[in-house]
């Protein structure tokens, strides 16, 4: 079983809607990231939260904002999303800093947007 | 020149045999270095981790690390289909970054 849990696992929206991503982890990790993957294609770094805050944003187009509640909690808030934003989007905690780092992955949310 | 770049495969190897993964990154500061296995539709799952020089053994799997080199590989002993996925080679602290990943095909 995972610690780290992505909700929903899928979901489908209309370049319209407001819908949002939950990631939740029971590792007691300090650091947690978003990631974008397209098919055939590597995970893509969105966004890094190290204790609670933004620490980096890989050039991330606004219509994905997002926001960590506290040390257990990631969200990523979607808006006016694009066909092509269509995706696998990954949750994966870790601790900060530079040795000790294994980062855990959640299951994902498959995204469709129409 | 990209951060993390990999051997793009795809690789075929025969059950039983030994895979060989490579790896180079550019960061001569990463102090981490890690090997996750990516199924088809699914999440990667971490593998193996490396933190010094040398070679670190978990069961079949071997991961070794040159850091003179900037070199990072995995071998997989005694190969077996259930091994069939794509690896992902990734440098941690802070960022976490990925290579492009290798398909890897083991035939029975």
């Amino acid at each position: 079983d995972t610690e780290v849990t992505q909700t929903p696992k899928h979901l489908v929206m209309g370049m319209t809607n407001k819908k949002s991503l939950k990631c939740e982890q029971h590792m007691g990790h300090r650091a947690m990231y978003w990631y974008k993957q397209k098919a055939k294609k590597p995970p893509e770094l969105m966004f890094v939260y190290s204790y609670e805050k933004l620490s980096i944003n890989e050039s991330v187009p606004s219509r994905f904002s997002p926001e960590c509640p506290n040390s257990s909690l990631l969200n990523l808030h979607l808006h006016a999303l694009q066909p092509e934003d269509s995706a696998l989007y990954l949750c994966a905690s870790s601790q900060p800093g530079q040795v000790n780092t294994e980062a855990f992955f959640g299951q994902g949310t498959r995204l469709t947007v129409v | 020149q990209k951060e993390v770049e990999q051997n793009s495969g795809p690789l075929s190897v025969p059950e039983g045999a030994i895979a060989s993964l490579n790896c180079t990154y550019s960061d001569r500061g990463s102090q981490s270095f890690f090997w996750y296995r990516q199924y088809s539709g699914k999440s990667p799952e971490l593998i193996m981790s490396i933190y010094s020089n040398g070679d670190k053994e978990d069961g079949r799997f071997t991961a070794q690390l040159n850091k003179a080199s900037q070199y990072v590989s995995l071998l997989i002993r005694d190969s077996q289909p259930s091994d069939s996925a794509t690896y992902l080679c990734s440098h941690g602290g802070g960022k976490l970054i990925f290579g492009q990943g290798t398909e890897l095909s083991v035939k029975p």
